[in-house]
């Protein structure tokens, strides 16, 4: 089955940029049935989407983060990233990737394990 | 952006109960509602979907309804296993949005 696998350091200085990677296995990236996601928890509190990218490159984003935020996709690599600029403390969280079904809408059915990022100097 | 309000914020129960959750829109999102059960240090998974539809794998005891603005989550027989934080999310536009999240304890 289709798994999800984020990566990338764990601590990110303040206004740096914030540079994770999720890894797919078991499944083709390339597949048009879904939008790859990143989604984010903060210490404690409820989930925020930041936003996903579909195979062909087209990408949609929280406008909360817009100004910030790129999702980027390399089928070769089966992989697809986040990075965030300009980061704050208010940036530190669990960040998720994840698969979202896109056609029929049916949910954000798997999910990456979570990778905690701290925005510290 | 779509607001989506669950209620309550959280709750106790006891083995064996049945449980209801509620979600509401600030506007229509016709079916498009996924429901996710998060426990403590996991990624969040993925009940119900389409409102109504059990994921593959996911006890038959969790079940779904609503339609336009208003959602129930359904647990009958709560097992200890359920004890966890459910989502309500919104898949009828982008950006997608979360409930604040409904916490279901002992």
């Amino acid at each position: 089955q289709v798994q999800l696998q984020e990566s990338g350091p764990g601590l990110v200085k303040p206004s740096q940029t914030l540079s994770l990677t999720c890894t797919v296995s078991g499944g083709s990236i390339s597949s048009g049935d879904y939008y790859w996601t990143w989604i984010r928890q903060h210490p404690g509190k409820g989930l925020e989407w930041i936003g996903y990218i579909y195979y062909s490159g087209t990408t949609y984003y929280n406008p909360s983060l817009n100004s910030r935020v790129t999702i980027s996709i390399d089928t070769s690599q089966n992989q697809f990233s986040l990075k965030l600029n300009s980061v704050t403390a208010a940036d530190t969280a669990v960040y998720f990737c994840a698969r979202e079904t896109a056609r029929p809408r049916y949910g954000t059915d798997v999910w990456g394990q979570g990778t905690t990022v701290t925005v510290s100097s | 952006d779509i607001l989506m309000t669950q209620s309550p914020s959280s709750l106790s129960a006891s083995v064996g109960d049945r449980v209801t959750v509620t979600c509401r829109a600030s506007q229509t999102i016709n079916r498009y509602l996924n429901w996710y059960q998060q426990t403590p240090t996991k990624a969040p998974k993925l009940l119900i979907y389409s409102a109504s539809s059990l994921q593959s794998g996911v006890p038959s005891r969790f079940s779904g309804s609503g339609s336009g603005t208003d959602f129930t989550l359904t647990i009958s027989d709560l097992q200890p296993e359920d004890f966890a934080t459910y989502y309500c999310q919104q898949s009828f536009n982008t950006p997608r949005t979360f409930g604040q999240g409904t916490k279901v304890e002992i």
